[in-house]
């Protein structure tokens, strides 16, 4: 597509449940990021997938945050036994990288999680 | 490793004024450098950015930032303050090459008034 899609674009869960949040980037970029934005909060770093190399999973607050990305293309953040401090903006970037540089960075609209 | 630091979390000007919002990077790589500008309940749009060439870069909406590499700064800056600019503006910087994760700064949110 023309952007990067995100869905649902809005998603009240309740406190315990499980939650997944997909992204599908523009075709052909490379590299994926997901980032988080809580309320007057900037940006925090998630996870990053670059190519068939393993993600940067370094920015994922706890172990009930996991993320997939099937066949380079389409990814999943999955929030496990959701929290009230899990409610925020949940951002996807695409972008195309190779070796040589990074060629720009696309974001969603991004799905606002409530957790109530 | 890279980081981003914001000075200023708001900044308020007259509409006419000038702005100036300020980013400082360290990056262990050479750097590229962003900034992007989010309006109210909407997602993050690139105004600018700096990969390798000229150090002035210009953006949209009359937005310009330079590159000082021996001051590891890349301020954001607009000669005269529309109402359409209050918004939120995030300042990022990644290494160059390519495999490296974008970081962003925490925001400086801007007011314009009359």
């Amino acid at each position: 597509g023309a952007g990067v899609s995100q869905s649902p674009s809005n998603k009240v869960t309740e406190k315990g449940k499980d939650v997944e949040l997909r992204c599908d980037p523009i075709s052909g970029h490379t590299a994926l990021y997901w980032y988080r934005q809580s309320l007057g909060q900037g940006l925090e770093f998630l996870i990053y997938f670059q190519g068939n190399s393993a993600p940067d999973k370094s920015g994922l607050p706890s172990d009930r945050f996991s993320a997939e990305r099937t066949g380079g293309s389409v990814s999943t953040l999955t929030i496990q036994r959701t929290q009230q401090e899990d409610s925020a903006v949940y951002l996807c970037a695409s972008s195309l990288t190779d070796g040589r540089g990074n060629y720009g960075y696309t974001f969603g609209s991004g799905t606002r999680l409530t957790v109530v | 490793a890279q980081s981003v630091t914001q000075l200023g979390s708001h900044v308020s000007v007259s509409e006419g004024a000038l702005v100036l919002l300020r980013c400082n990077y360290s990056s262990s790589v050479p750097p590229y450098l962003f900034w992007y500008v989010q309006y109210p309940n909407q997602g993050l749009q690139l105004l600018l950015k700096y990969t390798t060439g000229a150090t002035l870069v210009k953006g949209i909406n009359g937005f310009e930032a330079e590159f000082k590499k021996s001051e590891t700064s890349f301020h954001l800056t607009k000669p005269s303050a529309h109402m359409s600019d209050a918004a939120e503006y995030f300042c990022a910087v990644t290494g160059s090459g390519g495999y490296n994760k974008l970081i962003f700064g925490a925001g400086t949110r801007l007011a314009v008034h009359p």
